[in-house]
C-alpha cells in the first residue's frame, strides 16, 4: 500500500537551532515528493518540491531513493518557521495521479 | 486576485441540515480537489476532479455528493449533517502535466464546518 510517515507529530526546538522534518514513503514507481506548509491562520502553500532542487526560506530537502525519505532540513530555524509542515509524495494510483498526505509535523520554533 | 477561493470560510449549522461550500479557482487548472482537515490537523483528500469528471473518490459517506459545473468550480454538497462532519474543509487545483500527471497543488483558504 502506498504510505507516507512523518514520525513527529510535533518538534520543538529553539530559535537558531538545526532543525529536521522527517519522511518516509513506502510508494510503487517513483514518486514526485513536496513539502506543503501551513502557518497560522493560512492556507497550505507549497515550501518545495524535489525536482526543483531548491532552497526556499532556508529550507531543502533531500530524496533518498535507498531509504525512501525525503527529509526537510534547515540549518538555523527561525520563529517564523512555527507552523504545520506536510510531506506529501504524488505517484501514480488507482483511479490516475494522487498526493497523499503525511499526518502532519507541528514545528515550534522557540524564541 | 484571489487563486482559490471558498465561500463560505465558517459555517455553523445543526446537526441533520444540508449545506454546501463553493469554491472557484481562475488559474486555469484542469484538476480540482476536495481535503478534509480534521481536529488533529490530518489531511485526507476526498474528491478529486480532472475537467468535470470525477477521477478520485475515496471512502466518504454518499452524504457528500460534488459537484462540478464547469472546470473552474467545483461544490460540496453534504446531507444531513453528523458532527463528526465538524473540520476544516480545503479546496486546492493543479495543472495535469505530461501523461497524466498532476502538479503542485494550490490551496482555497478553507471553510470551518462547525455541527453543533
Amino acid at each position: 500500500a502506498q504510505r507516507v510517515t512523518q514520525p513527529e507529530k510535533l518538534l520543538s526546538v529553539f530559535k537558531g537551532a538545526p532543525v529536521e522534518l522527517k519522511c518516509n514513503y513506502s510508494y510503487s514507481g517513483s514518486p514526485e515528493l513536496f513539502w506543503y506548509v501551513q502557518y497560522s491562520r493560512q492556507r497550505l502553500q507549497l515550501l518545495l518540491r524535489h525536482i526543483s532542487r531548491e532552497s526556499i526560506k532556508g529550507f531543502t530537502a533531500d530524496l533518498n531513493k535507498g531509504e525512501t525519505s525525503f527529509h526537510l532540513k534547515k540549518p538555523f530555524a527561525q520563529e517564523e518557521d512555527s507552523a504545520m509542515y506536510y510531506c506529501a509524495p504524488l505517484g501514480r494510483n488507482t483511479g490516475g495521479f494522487k498526493t497523499i498526505f503525511g499526518a502532519g509535523t507541528r514545528l515550534f520554533v522557540k524564541a | 486576485d484571489t487563486a482559490v477561493s471558498q465561500t463560505p470560510k465558517y459555517l455553523v449549522t445543526q446537526m441533520g441540515n444540508d449545506k454546501s461550500i463553493k469554491c472557484e479557482q481562475n488559474l486555469g487548472h484542469d484538476t480540482m480537489y476536495w481535503y478534509k482537515q480534521d481536529s488533529k490537523k490530518f489531511l485526507k483528500i476526498m474528491f478529486s476532479y480532472n475537467n468535470k469528471e470525477l477521477i478520485i473518490n475515496e471512502t466518504v459517506p454518499n452524504r457528500f455528493s460534488p459537484k462540478s459545473p464547469d472546470k473552474a468550480h467545483l461544490n460540496l454538497h453534504i446531507n444531513s449533517l453528523e458532527l463528526g462532519d465538524s473540520a476544516v474543509y480545503f479546496c486546492a487545483s493543479s495543472q495535469e502535466g505530461p501523461r497524466g500527471r498532476t502538479d503542485t497543488q494550490y490551496f482555497g483558504p478553507g471553510t470551518r464546518l462547525t455541527v453543533l
